[in-house]
């Protein structure tokens, strides 16, 4: 079985800082890794994703990731935030071999982007 | 369409009542999936249907949860005799087809219910 663990319910931050959003998962086969983003009101959006070669996968808005094999990570990274990014952001994983695309979604972090 | 529709956008019902939920995914996509958000959590996979078969119907809690695809496109989700704990939001996603994760599923903004 696989899990997915975002351990920052919320993250604060201010406008134009850096900021990473973690996540790490678990899995006894090997995973595509995805991150999506959530905005009030609206459905999930997909930031980006890793399917193999190069570990780091840079997505829409500024926003990159970088796939670590060993630490079973898959933290999320942007240099400098907006406002606009204020959202749920959603780390999920597909297991390799399966029939299906279905998603298994950490519980989400809170990005919190304060002027 | 453009992107996944789903209807209502917001349901508010008493317990014990039965519900129906829509979802219009993508002109074109055969893969759709349903998934359930409570409150403070990720996203729940409840089914998949690949054309107008449920090929992965595991996440259903329940034998009061049901849905159908008769005709490979729109979609709908049915809950019986609800309950205060079915509140949640109900995703809907289509991709292009099943199978890898190279086939990116777009969701629509989901169906808030309340059950009272």
């Amino acid at each position: 079985a696989q899990s997915v663990t975002q351990l920052d319910s919320q993250v604060p931050v201010f406008e134009e800082a850096p900021v990473e959003l973690r996540c790490n998962y678990s899995s006894s086969v090997s995973v595509y890794l995805f991150w999506y983003v959530q905005y009030p009101n609206q459905g999930l959006q997909l930031l980006l994703k890793y399917l193999s070669g190069s570990t780091l996968v840079k997505g829409i808005n500024g926003f990159e990731a970088e796939f670590n094999k060993s630490q079973t990570s898959f933290h999320l990274r942007k240099p400098s935030v907006h406002i606009s990014d204020t959202a749920e952001y959603f780390c999920a994983v597909i297991p390799y071999g399966g029939a299906t695309n279905k998603l298994i979604f950490g519980t989400g972090t809170l990005l919190a982007v304060q002027p | 369409g453009a992107g996944v529709s789903q209807t209502p956008s917001n349901k508010v019902t008493e317990k014990g009542k039965y519900v129906e939920l829509r979802c219009d995914p993508i002109s074109g996509h055969t893969a759709l999936y349903w998934y359930r958000q409570s409150l403070g959590q990720g996203p729940e996979f409840l089914i998949y249907f690949q054309g107008t078969g449920a090929a992965d119907d595991s996440g259903l809690p329940n034998d009061r949860f049901f849905a159908v695809r008769p005709e490979g496109s729109v979609s709908t989700l049915k809950i019986q005799r609800t309950e205060r704990g079915d509140s949640a939001v109900y995703l809907c996603a289509s991709s292009l087809t099943g199978g890898t994760g190279a086939n990116v599923l777009t969701f629509g903004a989901g169906s808030r219910l309340t059950v009272l």
